[in-house]
């Protein structure tokens, strides 16, 4: 069975202070993983897809590396509007329908 | 950019009482779900639709939930006998052909009293 686990579940960091979330899959055959934004109350905000081991994805201060057995989403000199939850997702090759499996996420606080 | 959009974004229902969720995919986009996130818990897949028709769906997505698409840009969710556990945050999301990624929606919060 498809398996996405997420660490550390809360994490706080001061302004400025660089850190990285990990997270932990098992698929029968990966697809694709995800790594998408979630403000309180709001639906996930897309944010890289990585597709082999090896691949690395930037988008301003965060960059998503992905390996044969994880993801780890790196947090560079982080502001107090990157606090958010961010979820972590897969696909398996074996599903018909590129339906996501999502981590359980990792909660940052960036405090100014 | 083009979004999905969702209404309601928050509706309160009685248990046993019918409810519809709809959703307003991208406009060139195939592929549609319904995820849901009870509160504190992770996002689970419901429901998958492509050509009109059902690819998928978990164990979750029972006799009582249905989805249509009525017309070429709305998607709905019905749940025909709401229980209290249905209680959560549901999610409409979408995908084009060829890529892999899905755009979620901004959610609609069911509180079943």
């Amino acid at each position: 069975e498809d398996q996405v686990t997420q660490s550390p579940e809360a994490l706080r960091l001061q302004e400025g202070e660089s850190s990285s979330l990990n997270c932990s899959y098992t698929v029968s055959g990966l697809r694709g993983l995800f790594w998408y934004r979630q403000d309180p109350g709001k639906g996930p905000e897309f944010l890289f897809t990585l597709y082999s081991a090896g691949e690395e994805k930037e988008k301003e201060r965060l960059k998503a590396t992905l390996t044969k057995k994880e993801s780890f989403l790196h947090i560079t000199a982080p502001k107090p509007e990157d606090s958010a939850t961010y979820l972590c997702a897969v696909q398996d090759y074996g599903g018909a329908t590129n339906k996501l499996i999502f981590g359980t996420g990792t909660l940052l606080a960036v405090q100014p | 950019e083009p979004e999905v959009t969702q209404t309601p974004s928050h509706q309160v229902t009685q248990m046993g009482q019918e409810v519809i969720l709809r959703c307003v995919p991208i406009s060139n986009h195939l592929y549609f779900y319904w995820y849901r996130q009870i509160l504190g818990q992770k996002v689970e897949f419901l429901v998958s639709f492509y050509n009109n028709e059902i690819s998928e769906k978990s164990e979750i997505f029972d006799d009582q939930f249905s989805v249509e698409r009525p017309d070429g840009s709305n998607f709905t969710l019905k749940i025909r006998s709401t229980k209290l556990e249905d209680s959560a945050m549901y999610f409409c999301a979408s995908k084009d052909g060829p890529s892999y990624e899905q755009y979620f929606g901004p959610g609609t919060r069911l509180t079943v009293t």
